[in-house]
């Protein structure tokens, strides 16, 4: 079984909608949760940086964090088509291995007019 | 700011080829790190380069090394390829170590194995 868990997709909505993605984990020792946009043939781009459980709101997307059942969210509203891309969660741990990232497979998304 | 520059964009080697790739981190950023992306296996880390010395490691045969200059530019070599090594390789710098640091990443170098 994989650390973490992420459904590749795809993912289609029409333009407008709101978005639900989500990622879970299984190692505890996960404290520190990313969100990465990839658009094809780019590099990863930072979207949200998240520690505590709870939410935290950029614009129109809002990440969202539960450890007690290790699950993570991202969420974007009023979709548009220019939002179309693999987004990727991504954990890292307390202590060591800093920038060692472990990273969910990517769920590709569609937002059509 | 200029963003993480990867060289070459595009590489193709054969077989038992070796393949050195090249990447510039954001002026000031001190830690590079390096990925390997494939459609089977997802974003995986290779290695982290701190201060020219290597601070940690993925799990992947010794085959692939790297190194970091004292400009904070690093290369990663791969030696002996294999079709199995193709893939987008990704190069991330931060501006420290630290479990707050946020990772930026190059548009990486796509490489296949003939």
């Amino acid at each position: 079984q994989k650390e973490v868990e992420q459904d590749p997709g795809p993912l289609s909505v029409p333009e407008g909608a709101i978005v639900s993605l989500n990622c879970t984990y299984s190692n505890s020792a996960f404290q520190y949760f990313m969100w990465y946009r990839q658009y094809s043939r780019k590099g990863p781009e930072l979207l949200m940086y998240t520690y505590s459980s709870g939410n935290k709101e950029d614009g129109r997307f809002t990440a969202q964090v539960d450890k007690s059942s290790k699950y993570i969210s991202l969420f974007i509203r009023d979709s548009q088509p220019s939002d179309s891309a693999t987004y990727l969660c991504a954990m890292r741990k307390e202590s060591g291995g800093y920038n060692k990232l472990i990273f969910g497979a990517g769920t590709r998304l569609a937002v059509h007019p | 700011k200029a963003g993480v520059t990867q060289t070459p964009r595009y590489l193709i080697k054969t077989r038992g080829q070796q393949v050195t790739l090249s990447c510039s981190p954001i002026s000031g950023h001190r830690s590079v790190s390096w990925y390997q992306q494939t459609p089977g296996q997802g974003l995986q880390f290779l290695f982290e380069y701190f201060s020219e010395t290597q601070r940690n490691k993925g799990n992947f045969p010794g085959r692939f090394s790297g190194r970091q200059f004292s400009n904070s530019r690093s290369e990663m070599n791969v030696s002996t390829l294999e079709l199995g090594d193709s893939a987008l390789y990704l190069c991330a710098s931060s501006q420290d170590r630290g479990v707050n640091e946020k990772l930026f990443f190059g548009s990486g170098t796509q490489l296949s194995v003939l």
